[in-house]
């Protein structure tokens, strides 16, 4: 399969804990993005890579919130000292970068749902 | 604050019918509109893109923009109990990476 794999796909954890989600793209999809989505709302943007670099986060991203993407491959989303708030489901996406402004579609995992208790 | 607004619903239309979805955006400079499919539980599944105003016909589907009234809407003919699900509608503006997303409009397709 080569689509966006996102792992794990369920998290439990109690509050104060620390997790970490892994997402890997579509092979040479230079784009990855994450997002966070809870119930009855759409997909709530937090942050960008194009390759290894981080070109956008979120202004309402948390400094408990952190991601990486060393080589420009897979992306790992760190949540530090987890709250009740910070339940919901984590989507990865990723797209190609053709090289125009336009042409950004996106193909989203199946998400990590993560429920802090 | 770039707002994507849609009508939360649910839309009900009997099987067989067409089903209209609306969104509305507030960022004049959006250049790129897509339009996501969402199963309960599922992650959105990426059904049409839209770059330019007019129309843009995938099958059942037909995604229509004008830019003028910062409008974008999908149309889905002869619709399917399948066909029932969150549609979100996703704007991506001139600057930014970030595609900011509506809160959905929830369809129900009914045999």
């Amino acid at each position: 399969d080569t689509g966006v794999s996102q792992d794990p796909r369920h998290k439990i954890t109690k509050r104060g804990q620390n997790v970490t989600f892994r997402c890997d793209p579509i092979s040479e999809h230079n784009r990855l993005y994450w997002y966070r989505q809870t119930l009855g709302q759409g997909p709530e943007f937090l942050t960008y890579f194009q390759n290894e670099a981080q070109l956008e986060k979120s202004r309402l991203l948390s400094d408990r919130f952190s991601a990486e993407r060393p080589k420009g491959s897979f992306s790992t989303l760190e949540i530090q000292r987890t709250e009740q708030g910070d339940s919901a489901m984590y989507l990865c996406a990723s797209s190609h970068d053709f090289g125009a402004a336009q042409n950004t579609e996106a193909f989203f995992g199946q998400g990590t749902r993560l429920t802090v208790v | 604050q770039k707002e994507v607004e849609q009508n939360s619903g649910p839309l009900s239309v009997p099987e067989g019918a067409i089903a209209s979805l609306n969104c509305t955006y507030s960022d004049r400079v959006s250049q790129s509109f897509f339009w996501y499919r969402q199963y309960s539980g599922k992650s959105p599944e990426l059904i049409m893109s839209i770059y330019s105003n007019g129309d843009k016909e995938d099958g059942r589907f037909t995604a229509q923009l004008n830019k003028a009234s910062q409008y974008v809407s999908l149309l889905i003919r002869d619709s399917q109990p399948s066909d029932s699900a969150t549609y979100l509608c996703a704007v991506k503006g001139d600057d930014g990476y970030a595609l900011n997303f509506g809160k959905g409009t929830s369809l129900l397709v009914t045999p």
